[in-house]
């Protein structure tokens, strides 16, 4: 099992340009979620999925779009890059359900940089 | 909003000793407690979860729990160099929406 999988790894933008983070699971997981992470900050919660075919808004959704393609995939794209997005970009599953399953798995991280 | 609220640190120990971690949340619903552990570069990983009051404990690692003054934390006893990481706490209400301190940085030192 490859686990929660992303690309890129790395990825420089100018500002204004626009891409799309993949994020793919083969553990089955039902819930998934794209995290920020910047220096000092801890991990903020950008957009969540909590099972297949329905998304809704985290702590910092501004700026960004998710689409959850199916169970497998979760990608997160970013319309007009700005500098302020500057970040490195977790995306994670986890099992969902109250009873249980608590861990998140995380992927390896894409760092993006906005010039 | 909801906070959560670690020591950036670094915390430094020697190798063998107990470390505590300690974080505080604001909103008292939150139902579920989360300590990660990431090394520099690295994608968190869990270590323990707590959800009632009291503690919880699993090999050298204790989470201590208590709702009523609103903090988690976390003990590591024997603590080696290989526990030089930073800890991260996480707490939700729902399982929809986790939300991460910023860390704590410990260095274990031999």
């Amino acid at each position: 099992n490859a686990g929660v999988t992303q690309t890129p790894k790395f990825q420089v933008l100018k500002t204004g340009q626009s891409m799309t983070l993949q994020c793919a699971q083969d553990m089955n997981h039902n819930s998934m979620y794209w995290y920020r992470q910047d220096p000092g900050m801890g991990l903020r919660l950008i957009y969540y999925s909590a099972s297949e075919g329905t998304t809704d808004k985290g702590e910092v959704p501004n700026g960004y779009n998710v689409s959850r393609l199916n169970k497998r995939e979760f990608s997160l794209r970013l319309e007009s890059a700005a500098p302020s997005q500057t970040s490195v970009y977790f995306c994670a599953g986890r099992d969902g359900g109250l009873a249980g399953q608590y861990e998140q798995y995380f992927g390896p991280g894409t760092r993006l940089t906005v010039t | 909003q909801k906070e959560v609220e670690q020591n950036s640190g670094p915390l430094s120990v020697p190798e063998g000793a107990i470390a505590s971690l300690n974080c505080t949340y604001s909103d008292r619903g939150s139902q579920s407690f989360f300590w990660y552990r990431q090394y520099s570069g690295k994608s968190p990983e869990l270590i323990m979860f707590i959800y009632s009051n009291g503690d919880k404990e699993d090999g050298r690692f204790t989470a201590q729990l208590n709702k009523a003054s609103q903090y988690v934390s976390l003990l590591i006893r024997d603590s080696q160099p290989s526990d030089s990481a930073t800890y991260l706490c996480a707490v939700t209400w729902n399982f929809n929406k986790f939300y991460f301190g910023s860390g704590t940085k410990l260095n274990v030192k031999p």
